[in-house]
């Protein structure tokens, strides 16, 4: 059965400063999503990444992923209070012809001034 | 414009009853999924679907139940069984992937939600 754990599941960071927060998964999969949420709201995609050493940025975001590892990392550059919300990483896996998503528990950042 | 839309956004229960909650997506995504979450948890899956009139079981099923007679619409009814319904519900869904394993899937796009609560 497929684990996915993320670490840590809470952050306080401080703005301008840099984090890296972490996805690690217990089963080999080729595929891997990063959502955001912010409270009481729905999950908005932020990247998907498909291949080993694959990485992705978007603003002061930048998500990269070691399939070798099962890891993936989140990595926030100079923090801003508008990055304050729970990252959730997915993995996928396959059951025959069927695939689904498994998702961590969710890292919650909260950025003070 | 396209997207998920559920309905409705908050939904009372009373014991005993089984209530349904909808979502309805017009991005011709073939696959589409009901997660609940609990608070300060992530997502779990209940049900998810890749074709009309073929489902499968997610990892908590017990209690629920689902239909997908159209494309577009992909109903989760909350049965009496479900002891603890309280949660947030979230459908989403996706197209399939054209390239790599077979019922790979692309990006999962996600509804508004709802919200159920037990009287």
């Amino acid at each position: 059965e497929l684990k996915v754990e993320q670490n840590p599941l809470f952050l306080s960071m401080q703005e301008g400063k840099n984090y890296t927060i972490y996805c690690n998964y217990s089963t080999t999969s080729d595929r891997l999503y990063w959502y955001r949420q912010d409270p009481g709201k729905s999950l908005e995609s932020l990247f998907v990444l498909l291949s080993n050493g694959a990485v992705k940025q978007e603003g002061r975001l930048m998500a990269s992923l070691d399939t070798k590892a099962r890891l993936s990392t989140l990595h926030i550059t100079a923090a801003v209070h508008d990055l304050s919300a729970t990252y959730f990483c997915a993995v996928v896996s396959y059951t025959g012809a069927n695939s689904k998503l498994t998702f961590g528990k969710g890292i919650t950042l909260s950025v003070r001034p | 414009d396209g997207g998920i839309t559920q309905s409705p956004k908050y939904l009372f229960r009373k014991e005993g009853q089984n209530v349904t909650l909808s979502c309805e997506q017009n991005l011709n995504h073939d696959a589409m999924y009901w997660y609940r979450q609990d608070p300060g948890q992530g997502l779990r899956l209940i049900y998810y679907s890749q074709i009309v009139n073929d489902f499968q079981k997610g990892d908590i099923a017990e209690g629920y139940s689902v239909s997908r007679e159209k494309k577009e619409s992909f109903p989760l009814t909350v049965t009496s069984a479900q002891k603890n319904p309280t949660a947030f519900y979230l459908c989403a869904s996706s197209i399939l992937a054209a390239t790599g394993l077979a019922g790979a899937q692309e990006t999962q796009y996600f509804g508004p939600g709802t919200r159920l609560l037990v009287l």
